[in-house]
């Protein structure tokens, strides 16, 4: 059975940095792409990037270049979402999913990771 | 590309047939459409891909049709566990999400 399993939620103060993690099992982990999406509070869905874990090529979203980080680790099935410097506007559900390939959605989501940025 | 979602709310009863609209500022490649259905609390659900596809598991009261700019979902007799929020996102290289249509009981 397909898992996607993501760490806990988080409080963070702004300026802080923070990584998130998703860890995939049962299936080839570096075969699928994963993809990350934010949905802010009571608001829809963004698309932020996407990373290939077998050799670790990662698309960006325009809007989230430069803000966040996309990694992963294949020796633990395990990708990462990253932020070096919080706002508080980075408060958000964050959702990872699993791809079928690089342009079909799987339909494998992780039950997403509240992150709160707040003083 | 820039998908708008109509309408943002939709005042349905059980038992009825449900029609809700994506389209995208240009043409969308390959029909590479997908619509997701998202409940409070819960992560999103696949339930159409290549706009007319349907995602494994997912009922046949579900359809999705269009290509080029304009695509829909139809939802043919609304079960109570239909009202949710729907999404159509575009599966190429940009994958942006529309703004979402709620499905809400009348």
């Amino acid at each position: 059975e397909v898992q996607l399993v993501q760490s806990g939620a988080e409080v963070k103060k702004p300026g802080e940095s923070l990584k998130i993690s998703c860890k995939g099992s049962g299936y080839s982990f570096t075969n699928y792409w994963i993809g990350w999406v934010r949905q802010m509070p009571g608001k829809g869905l963004e698309w932020m990037g996407i990373i290939y874990p077998g050799d670790s090529d990662t698309r960006y979203s325009p809007s989230f270049q430069g803000q966040v980080t996309i990694s992963a680790d294949k020796s633990i099935s395990t990708a990462y979402l990253q932020w070096s410097s919080l706002k508080a506007s980075d408060t958000a559900i964050y959702y990872c999913t699993r791809h079928d390939n690089y342009y079909h959605p799987g339909g494998y989501w992780g039950q997403g990771t509240l992150v709160t940025v707040s003083s | 590309i820039v998908l708008t979602q109509s309408p943002g709310t939709l005042s349905l009863s059980p038992g009825e047939r449900a029609t809700l609209s994506c389209r995208a500022s240009q043409s969308v490649t390959s029909s590479y459409l997908a619509w997701y259905q998202q409940k409070p609390g819960q992560a999103p659900r696949l339930l159409i891909y290549d706009a007319s596809s349907r995602a494994t598991g997912v009922p046949d009261r579900f359809s999705g049709s269009g290509s080029g700019t304009d695509f829909t979902l139809t939802i043919s007799r609304l079960e109570p566990e239909d009202f949710a929020v729907y999404y159509c996102q575009q599966h190429g290289s940009s994958r942006t999400f529309g703004q979402g249509t709620k499905v809400e009981i009348k």
